[in-house]
């Protein structure tokens, strides 16, 4: 069965320093790994994806994740974190047998403060 | 290109209730998601549509959920009666093409409290 952890339930960082939020996965064969930011009471957008091919992925709003396969890990940064990335924060795996189920973690709650 | 559309945004029934809830995908797009989204935990897929079909609705409790999408574009989700652990965010998503390699396109989720 696929799964994601996020083992930690919330990270602060101060505005300016880099970010780092955590992501473990379990799958079966190769991972289709997505994250995705929620901010209050809106629905989740997504961030970045890595299907294939270059290790480290760039997405939007200058956040970026590194795919370790040998580590099962796959953890989403930022070189300077703003005042408004302050978000919930979810990692998530694609299911690829059958029509493919996202399987989302528990969240990170990020918060950044000036 | 207008999001994903979902209301009402705030639900409050008694339980025992029943309620419903209306989702209206982005233009085009043929793969539909609802979500349950409880506090403090990931959204979990409930039923997943290729246009009018089911592809998916392994994690639905057919007991009292129901979902359906009758014309492909727009889906309406269902739950009588309601229990208490069903208070919790519904999320409706939306992708294009095959839903493996596309991301999906998230609503601003309906919250249900169930008393």
């Amino acid at each position: 069965a696929q799964s994601v952890a996020q083992p930690e339930d919330q990270v602060n960082v101060a505005e300016g320093n880099p970010l780092t939020v955590k992501c473990t996965y379990s799958v079966s064969g190769n991972p289709y790994l997505f994250w995705y930011v929620q901010y209050p009471n809106r629905g989740l957008q997504f961030l970045l994806k890595y299907i294939t091919g270059d290790n480290l992925v760039k997405g939007s709003y200058g956040f970026e994740a590194e795919f370790n396969k040998s580590q099962t890990s796959f953890h989403l940064k930022k070189p300077s974190a703003l005042v408004s990335d302050s978000a919930l924060y979810f990692c998530a795996v694609r299911d690829m047998e059958g029509p493919g189920r996202l399987y989302f973690g528990r969240g990170t709650q990020l918060t950044v403060w000036p | 290109e207008a999001g994903v559309a979902q209301s009402p945004r705030y639900k409050i029934i008694e339980k025992r209730q029943s309620v419903a809830f209306w989702c209206n995908p982005i233009s085009g797009h043929a793969t539909l998601y609802w979500y349950q989204q409880i506090l403090g935990q990931g959204p979990k897929l409930l039923i997943q549509f290729q246009n009018n079909g089911v592809v998916d609705d392994s994690q639905l409790p057919k007991d009292r959920f129901s979902a359906e999408r009758l014309k492909g574009v727009d889906s309406t989700l269902k739950i009588q009666p309601a229990k208490l652990e069903d208070s919790a965010v519904y999320l409706c998503a939306s992708s294009s093409k095959t839903a493996r390699y596309y991301e999906q396109y998230f609503g601003p989720g309906t919250r249900l409290t169930v008393t």
